[in-house]
């Protein structure tokens, strides 16, 4: 199984909502990376966790809240969202240390 | 700080014409790793290469090429005889070899018409 899975592949949220994405792997990965990408635009780092541990936020706003309850699992809770967070979320991970990221499909946020 | 360079925004061929995609990257790291990922329009990253700074090999995987020159700060990378499942957007990404963090280029559209 080399596959990273999101869920939902969509999602339409209104700004006073509370959701989360989902993100699983069963590789064995013990990092795990949210990116956050907007429309014709690179990808940006949001966090890295390392051993389930949080190791790197890139100065997100707290709207974003991420959680890795074991290690094969990695959620992002949104809340209190602006239009501007609308974008493509992309989860990736990998082997501690290794180069190559594995990459989930992404979810399409809205923010309405 | 470090710094990728795609300055090609936006690629149209022909279906099997070749064609090279530039990277150009600033690093102040002495060891580092140089990527490209492809992604289509589903929207997965997928990832196609990975080279290290000392290793200056370039390499062949079937219709992909990658010419790494450490001189000139530089990653292309070509496909030769396009395809139009080739369509997609590439991005050129670097990353320390010490570090957690992905500095991506802001990516080559590459559009290969029937």
């Amino acid at each position: 199984d080399t596959e990273v899975t999101q869920t939902p592949k969509h999602l339409v949220m209104g700004m006073t909502n509370k959701k989360s994405l989902k993100c699983e792997q069963h590789m064995g990965h013990r990092a795990m990376y949210w990116y956050k990408q907007k429309a014709k635009k690179p990808p940006e780092l949001m966090f890295v966790y390392s051993y389930e541990k949080l190791s790197i936020n890139e100065s997100v706003p707290s709207r974003f809240s991420p959680e890795c309850p074991n290690s094969s699992l990695l959620n992002l809770h949104l809340h209190a969202l602006q239009p501007e967070d609308s974008a493509l979320y992309l989860c990736a991970s990998s082997h501690i240390g290794r180069e190559k990221l594995f990459f989930g499909s992404g979810t399409q946020l809205s923010v309405l | 700080a470090q710094k990728v360079t795609q300055a090609q925004t936006e690629i149209s061929v022909v279906e099997k014409e070749d064609v090279t995609l530039d990277c150009v990257y600033e690093t102040r790291d002495t060891t580092y790793y140089l990527f490209w990922y492809k992604q289509p329009p589903s929207g997965e990253l997928v990832f196609l290469i990975r080279r290290n700074s000392f290793d200056e090999q370039n390499e062949i995987s079937g219709r992909y090429s990658w010419n790494f020159q450490k001189s000139t700060s530089s990653f292309n990378f070509t496909i030769t005889a396009s395809q139009v499942v080739d369509s997609a957007v590439y991005f050129c990404a670097l990353r320390a070899t010490s570090g957690s963090r992905l500095t991506f280029g802001e990516g080559t559209q590459l559009t290969v018409n029937p």
